[in-house]
């Protein structure tokens, strides 16, 4: 059976500032990918970005970025240069190959101006 | 990137009356689509998996009867509450997963704008 823990329900940073959210989990799978999507007060589903499990680079995509390590099975995402418009639910999702996807609980992220 | 339209985005109806909410992938072929419910600050639960032309798989706990999931085409997949109650108000939400340009697949989901059904 597949996991993800998003252990922090809430998480708080200061506009312009970095911000870490953590994000672990557990599969028997060896090829699989993870994500990070993020739903605004809208509730649309974003994705923000994704990694392939089979890639030892981490994926960037402009302020975002994840540090992926795949021994520890941990996969957290760093927003840099906070912006006001990054405030939403953030959730940890990963996919087998051929299976549905498991999401995590998600974290509220507020951003101070 | 692909599109996944959900339609109605709101609907209020009377108790015991059956709710049909649309899920379409308007520029991709969807193999597979997820019904998701939500509450308010909590996760996306799946419901059912649904692929195109077969009969839906149920989560555990989620009723067949209840909530009926068609999907009849490789670009249409229909969630119908029926007999609502208060209790079913919720939001629900769509996704696809599908083979998009030149044949491969992602993993990634599509998702669709939800639907907020509201039971009085």
């Amino acid at each position: 059976a597949q996991t993800v823990t998003q252990s922090q329900p809430e998480m708080s940073v200061q506009e312009a500032e970095t911000v870490t959210l953590s994000c672990t989990y557990d599969t028997s799978e060896s090829d699989y990918y993870l994500f990070w999507y993020k739903q605004p007060p809208s509730r649309q589903m974003i994705l923000v970005i994704r990694q392939e499990a089979y890639k030892q680079q981490n994926a960037t995509e402009n302020r975002f970025s994840v540090n992926f390590q795949k021994a520890a099975k941990s996969f957290s995402l760093k927003i840099s240069d906070s912006q006001l418009g990054d405030a939403a639910m953030y959730f940890c999702v990963m996919s087998g190959a051929n299976s549905k996807l498991t999401f995590g609980k998600g974290i509220t992220l507020s951003v101070r101006p | 990137g692909a599109v996944v339209s959900q339609h109605p985005s709101r609907v209020i109806c009377k108790s015991g009356t059956s709710v049909k909410i649309e899920c379409r992938s308007l520029d991709f072929q969807a193999t597979t689509m997820f019904w998701y419910r939500q509450f308010p600050k909590q996760s996306l639960m799946l419901m059912a998996t649904s692929n195109e032309g077969s009969k839906a798989t149920y989560e555990q706990g989620v009723e067949k009867d209840k909530f009926l999931i068609n999907h009849a085409s490789l670009t249409l997949s229909t969630l119908t509450v029926t007999s609502a109650h208060p209790e079913d108000s919720s939001f629900y939400i769509c996704s696809a997963r599908g083979i998009i340009g030149t044949g491969k697949n992602t993993g990634e989901l599509f998702f669709g704008e939800g639907s907020r059904l509201t039971v009085l």
